[in-house]
């Protein structure tokens, strides 16, 4: 069984300051990790993933995430957010062998303000 | 090109109705995912499809929830004898392989039962 921590349900921030929205989980096996985000009345969008490797894994605008296999945690971090990073933000994992079906978190709101 | 698309987008039923949610996923994808995601929590596995082939059903809450995809595109989740606790945003993925590690969404159909 596995299971997802995102201990902040709500994170404010001023525009072009840093953000780190925290994600914790339990596995009994080896997992897959993502983060997804969810715009306003629109769908879940994979944001970035770790499969093995790095890491360190990035997406296109700007996020990054790593994987602390130590601390059991996929933190994912911005160094300058920008008003339209506005959203939720949902940590996922999935086991690496047999089941596909993805475990979330609670998700974080990013609340980012001019 | 067309991504995930569910039907309808908004269904309100009153309690001890059956209703009947649509799935169209991405052509060609052999993966097809369930999920619930209650007010304010991250989305919660139902069940997964392999073609036509429903090969996890585990997060079904009980018997009343019922799921199909008889050629193997097009999935319906039917809920028999709506109630309340059923009243949540259901979500449909797919994913093109049956080791595909990225999940694509719908927009999800809300469903109010009152």
């Amino acid at each position: 069984a596995q299971s997802v921590t995102q201990l902040d349900s709500q994170v404010p921030v001023f525009e072009e300051a840093p953000v780190e929205l925290r994600c914790n989980y339990s596995s009994s096996v080896s997992v897959y990790l993502f983060w997804y985000v969810q715009y306003p009345n629109q769908g879940l969008q994979l944001l970035l993933k770790y499969l093995s490797g790095s890491t360190l894994v990035e997406s296109i605008n700007g996020f990054e995430a790593e994987f602390n296999k130590s601390q059991t945690s996929f933190h994912l971090r911005k160094p300058s957010v920008h008003i339209s990073d506005t959203a939720e933000y949902f940590c996922a994992v999935r086991s690496n062998t047999g089941r596909r079906a993805l475990t979330f978190g609670s998700g974080t709101r990013l609340q980012v303000q001019p | 090109g067309a991504g995930v698309s569910q039907s309808p987008r908004y269904k309100v039923a009153k309690r001890g109705q059956d209703v009947a949610l649509r799935c169209d996923p991405i052509s060609g994808h052999v993966s097809l995912f369930w999920y619930q995601q209650a007010l304010g929590q991250g989305p919660e596995f139902l069940t997964y499809f392999q073609n036509e082939a429903q090969l996890d059903k585990s997060g079904l809450p009980s018997d009343r929830f019922f799921a199909e995809r008889p050629e193997g595109s097009v999935s319906t989740l039917k809920i028999q004898r709506t109630q309340q606790e059923d009243s949540a945003v259901y979500l449909c993925a797919s994913s093109l392989g049956a080791s595909s590690y990225e999940q694509y969404f719908g927009p999800g159909t809300r469903l109010t039962v009152t």
